[in-house]
């Protein structure tokens, strides 16, 4: 079975430092979401793709945080210089298509995360 | 915009009784509804969706979810659990815009006790 592909699985990283996760989506799937979840909460959507286009990244910290997929396929998300709060799992996801042609587009598979530790 | 209120943080109970999880949800337009399971160090897994049709949806590992409009409700059940149900479980709202943002509640803990 097909799987959302993440790496590295674990980062300890000290503030001030640069970081970056990459995510590899299911072949196939046009859309790409980052989300960041706290200890204790529910994942947030930071940024997601289309293809290589941003759709969304209203949530996205952009005076540190920066994602790209530049040939529409595998991603990566920069965190520069983490911080302290930025300690999280941050979880990569991916499903067909986002929009109303399909009802699978609505189902997203998640990939098993990164757990980034910031001291 | 939508938003997910998930009224139990932990959920103890014994191994093989039945258990409910409620999850309660507002939006200001229709949505699609989610279960995700999560466990421990892991990515989330998708346990039941409700996009229209039968109220009733049933998912894996013998769990089901029923959609209550009027109570703006999606509350999963499951006859009776076993020690490998022990996990972090989420309910998550998409409008139907066609955007396909998920919005998560913040979890119940599921703790299975022999």
């Amino acid at each position: 079975e097909a799987e959302v592909a993440q790496s590295p699985r674990y980062k300890i990283t000290e503030k001030s430092q640069a970081v970056a996760f990459w995510c590899d989506p299911i072949s196939g799937h046009a859309t790409l979401y980052w989300y960041r979840q706290i200890l204790g909460q529910g994942p947030e959507l930071l940024v997601q793709f289309q293809d290589e286009s941003v759709v969304d990244d209203s949530q996205l910290p952009k005076d540190r945080f920066s994602a790209e997929r530049l040939k529409g396929v595998d991603s990566t998300l920069k965190i520069q210089p983490a911080e302290l709060g930025d300690s999280a799992m941050y979880l990569c996801a991916s499903s067909v298509t986002s929009g109303r042609t399909q009802a699978n587009s609505y189902e997203q598979y998640f990939g098993p995360g990164t757990r980034l530790t910031v001291t | 915009a939508q938003s997910v209120t998930q009224l139990d943080s932990q959920v103890p109970v014994f191994e093989e009784a039945p258990v409910e999880l409620r999850c309660n949800y507002s939006s200001s337009v229709s949505v699609y509804l989610f279960w995700y399971v999560q466990y421990p160090n892991q990515g989330l897994q998708l346990l039941l969706k409700y996009l229209s049709g039968s109220t009733l949806v049933k998912g894996i590992n013998g769990f089901e979810a029923e959609f209550n409009k009027s109570q703006t409700s999606f509350h999963l059940r499951k006859p009776s659990v076993h020690i490998s149900d022990t996990a972090e479980y989420f309910c998550a709202v998409s409008d139907r815009t066609g955007a396909n943002n998920l919005f998560f509640g913040t979890g119940t803990r599921l703790t299975v006790i022999p």
